[in-house]
């Protein structure tokens, strides 16, 4: 898979469940970030992650990161009508590279009320 | 929240005719960065900018492109000659630091017709 690469592409649950996104990547990284994006809308920056770090908290947005595999996951609990959006993982490699992101095309969660 | 804000939200224009699109980074950042979306396409990063020079720039910001902080608030990114695949939503982006999260704008969407 490409750097930065989300699975499932598409997500459909209700309201009130739980949502995971998961996320692959190739290269080291400095850090692992999550975005949202509303339909035809910016993208809003929801957690940075380090990669000295497995595990951070926002809210009800859990994130763990396993530098071993290359991979991360997002958790949305209790999700809501208004989480749906599409969520995108964004990777920044080690070495450099400012602010130069490698975005993945991003899982589209849909949760229906 | 302090915001970037992009204008124009929408940018038609000829094949071939210059285009410069807008955004006003939040005012005590110091990064500054334009990425592209190509519908259906993954956000592609473009170039970063600070202390009033590109730092790192991608393939696709070629001679076409460029970019100028004019003035203490205004970031601008100028294409010389637009072409069809120019057709796009551009972010514009600003972090405080690097390797610290970004905040983007609402983009431009920008259609070549």
């Amino acid at each position: 898979s490409q750097q930065g690469e989300e699975d499932p592409q598409a997500l459909s649950i209700q309201e009130g469940e739980n949502a995971t996104m998961n996320c692959s990547y190739k290269t080291s990284i400095n850090n692992l970030q999550w975005y949202r994006q509303n339909s035809g809308r910016g993208l809003v920056h929801l957690i940075l992650i380090r990669s000295n770090e497995r595990e951070k908290h926002s809210g009800r947005l859990r994130v763990t990161l396993d530098t071993s595999k290359k991979s991360s996951s997002l958790l949305i609990t209790a999700s809501r009508a208004a989480d749906t959006a599409s969520y995108f993982c964004a990777t920044e490699a080690y070495g450099g590279s400012q602010g130069n992101l490698i975005f993945g095309k991003g899982t589209k969660l849909s949760v229906k009320p | 929240e302090p915001e970037v804000t992009q204008t124009p939200s929408h940018q038609v224009t000829q094949m071939g005719q210059e285009v410069i699109l807008r955004c006003v980074p939040i005012s005590n950042h110091l990064y500054f960065y334009w990425y592209r979306q190509i519908l259906g396409q993954k956000v592609e990063f473009l170039v970063s900018f600070y202390n009033n020079e590109i730092s790192e720039k991608s393939e696709i910001f070629d001679d076409q492109f460029s970019v100028e902080r004019p003035d203490g608030s205004n970031f601008t990114l100028k294409i010389r000659s637009t072409k069809l695949e120019d057709s796009a939503m551009y972010f514009c982006a600003s972090s405080i630091q690097v390797n610290e999260k970004l905040f983007f704008g609402s983009g431009t969407q920008l259609s070549v017709l």
